[in-house]
């Protein structure tokens, strides 16, 4: 399978605790992004890397949040002290450029 | 900002056709997009179309574009139960150096056996 992946697909946690996520986008990509889909809404974007480099966060990316890509192969992202809010589905894509991103299977965050 | 919408619902007979239509704001959209999502999963890309392009037919879908209006369709022929899923429009604009993707709320597509 050279699609993305994700992992793992569901985390609970409790409130107040740190989570991290990763993220392996396919090979050849060298841009990975990161959105985050709450119940009955689209995806709203994070986050995202080129190569390496975080290039553009959104203003809903609090400080609680972080997200890296050390070798601009994998990615994790991290949310610090969750709360209830953050409750979502977490989901990656990548693409090559600024070619179609395609997405993994997300991530499903419950926090209780 | 960019604005993409959608409507909530559609509800169709297995065999027939479907349109979901979806209407955007970015006058400086460079793709548009569809994406299904089944229950618990992430995005599938079904198509794309560039905002050159006034048709493309893919198998049985048909996606329109008309860009004046800044409106966007997708016809699904044959409407299957596997076709049962959330159908996402979303549009991305270049100019800001990547291609940020705005997506719409989603529309729910149920097909009646």
């Amino acid at each position: 399978d050279t699609g993305v992946s994700q992992d793992p697909r569901h985390k609970i946690t409790k409130r107040g605790q740190n989570v991290t996520f990763r993220c392996d986008p396919i090979s050849e990509h060298n841009r990975l992004y990161w959105y985050r889909q709450t119940l009955g809404q689209g995806p709203e974007f994070l986050t995202y890397f080129q190569n390496e480099a975080q290039l553009e966060k959104s203003r809903l990316l609090s400080d609680r949040f972080s997200a890296e890509r050390p070798k601009g192969s994998f990615s994790t992202l991290e949310i610090q002290r969750t709360e209830q809010g953050d409750s979502a589905m977490y989901l990656c894509a990548s693409s090559f450029q600024t070619d179609t991103q395609y997405f993994g299977p997300g991530t499903r965050l419950t926090v209780l | 900002g960019e604005d993409v919408e959608q409507s909530l619902f559609l509800s169709v007979r297995e065999g027939d056709s479907s349109v979901i239509n979806c209407t955007y704001t970015d006058s400086s959209s460079t793709y548009l997009y569809w994406y299904k999502q089944e229950p618990g999963a992430g995005l599938q890309l079904l198509t794309y179309i560039f905002s050159n392009m006034d048709m493309k037919q893919d198998q049985r879908l048909t996606v329109l574009l008309n860009k004046k209006d800044k409106h966007l369709s997708l016809r699904i022929a044959d409407t299957q139960t596997g076709d049962s899923a959330i159908y996402f429009c979303a549009e991305s604009d270049g100019s800001g150096g990547y291609q940020k993707v705005t997506f719409g709320i989603g529309t729910k597509l149920q097909v009646i056996p």
